[in-house]
């Protein structure tokens, strides 16, 4: 069963371009989470959406934005990218239970913001 | 400011000593989940705990997850230098996962 896959791998971004990232989680999973990790604020949650529907959100600025597809998978876009927007951002994978889930990541997309 | 706080930050100890990697909260969490991450990948999922009290094993890993099910811990018996990584707990409330700043684990052979 293939895992969660995440495109592109890396992304070299300029200050003030906009960028997309995609995630195509495990088949059967409608439960897709994003999140940002950095060597100083570590793993924060960005948002999670189950059947195209965000049901949580964390504390980022407007210029994160997500999106589900029917299909589950999800992108992620961040607007006018500031350096510190440089970051691996994972996506995570789920069945999307309310009380208990196993989240499966994929390998990240490692974005640079020059 | 971390929802949990992971102690030791650093970890390094030889081939075939033992470790044990804390998780405290103030916050309840419905469940409770450890992940090994190596540089450059994703968090790989290791174990969840649900149940206040729970202990699970997994070969030479121990999980325990608090009474109060605000905190849990990790133990490693005999650590071998593949056992190397960033350990990271989340707790899972309200459709998302927050997690601790890691610890990292150095087994030196």
């Amino acid at each position: 069963k293939a895992g969660v896959t995440q495109t592109p791998r890396y992304l070299i971004k300029t200050r003030g371009q906009q960028v997309t990232l995609s995630c195509s989680p495990i088949s059967g999973h409608r439960s897709v989470s994003w999140y940002q990790q950095t060597p100083g604020q570590g793993l924060q949650f960005l948002f999670e959406y189950f059947s195209e529907t965000q049901r949580n959100k964390g504390n980022f600025p407007g210029r994160f934005s997500g999106r589900q597809f029917s299909n589950s998978r999800s992108e992620m876009n961040v607007s006018t990218l500031e350096l510190g927007d440089s970051a691996l951002y994972l996506c995570a994978s789920s069945w999307g239970g309310v009380m208990n889930t196993e989240a499966f990541f994929g390998q990240g997309t490692r974005l640079t913001v020059v | 400011t971390q929802l949990l706080e992971q102690s030791p930050q650093f970890l390094s100890i030889q081939e075939g000593e033992n470790l044990t990697v804390y998780c405290n909260s103030s916050s309840v969490f419905s469940s409770l989940q450890w992940y090994r991450q190596e540089p450059g990948e994703g968090p790989v999922l290791l174990v969840t705990v649900v149940t206040g009290g729970e202990v699970k094993k997994l070969k030479r890993l121990t999980f325990q997850f608090g009474d109060a099910r605000k905190d849990s811990s990790l133990h490693i018996t005999a650590a071998q230098p593949g056992d190397t990584g960033l350990y990271l707990c989340a707790g899972f409330n309200d459709y998302k996962l927050s997690f601790g700043a890691g610890t990292t684990v150095t087994v030196r052979a």
